[in-house]
């Protein structure tokens, strides 16, 4: 069955970096292309960015663009997020899902969600 | 970018009751590109529709979508206890970012 385990999370100060893995199973992870989704505690749901199935294209959102990199190792069924100048509104769970097997964006299968909290 | 407004913020209503969700998007979502997501305390959200009608594996025939244009609902025909969560809807017709509705809480009246 479909598995994606999200890890990375923890509490770090404004400013620092950190990195989250998704590790993913059960499918053929290089033949899909997958998100990062966040959600602050209490709220609702925001998309952070996007990778091609075969890491080529890589799509953000403006509120994390060019603080954020996505990236994939198809021979490892890895995906990541490393996120720098990390500020108090970045606190979220993070998960990690997976885009259908069609071309439109839209989720299929998601994580458990890792929590990510910036704080002094 | 595409925004969604999703209503009423919370309903209440008892198992066994109907259950009428709307999501208004604030430009027309061309070829009825929305989906719904179901989430409940602790967990994942969970996908339950997509291209506004059609239902997710294992999702059971009482939940159904609808809708076109700026105009969707999400019914749940005779709620049952394991129904009661938040509600969210998403775009993905537009161009990025994909975006979501604020979401609705359906709780036990």
């Amino acid at each position: 069955q479909v598995q994606l385990v999200e890890s990375g999370g923890g509490v770090v100060q404004p400013g620092r970096s950190l990195r989250l893995s998704c590790a993913a199973s059960g499918f053929t992870f290089s033949t899909y292309g997958m998100h990062w989704v966040r959600q602050a505690p209490g709220k609702g749901l925001e998309w952070v960015a996007v990778i091609s199935f075969d890491g080529n294209n890589k799509y953000y959102a403006d509120s994390v663009k060019g603080r954020v990199t996505i990236s994939r190792d198809n021979s490892r069924n890895t995906l990541d997020l490393h996120m720098s100048s990390l500020r108090a509104e970045d606190t979220a769970v993070y998960y990690c899902a997976r885009n259908t097997e069609s071309y439109h964006y839209y989720f299929d299968y998601w994580g458990q969600g890792t929590l990510v909290t910036v704080s002094s | 970018e595409i925004v969604l407004t999703q209503s009423p913020g919370t309903l209440s209503l008892s198992p066994g009751e109907r259950a009428t969700l709307s999501c208004r998007a604030s430009q027309s979502v061309s070829s009825s590109y929305l989906a719904w997501y179901q989430q409940k305390p602790g967990q994942a959200p969970r996908l339950l529709i997509y291209g506004a009608s059609s239902r997710a594996t294992g999702i059971p025939d009482r939940i159904s979508g609808s809708g076109s244009g700026t105009d969707f609902t999400l019914t749940i025909s005779r709620l049952e206890p394991e129904d009661f969560a938040v509600y969210y809807c998403q775009q993905y017709a537009s161009s990025l970012p994909i975006t979501f509705g604020q979401g609705t809480r359906l709780e036990i009246k």
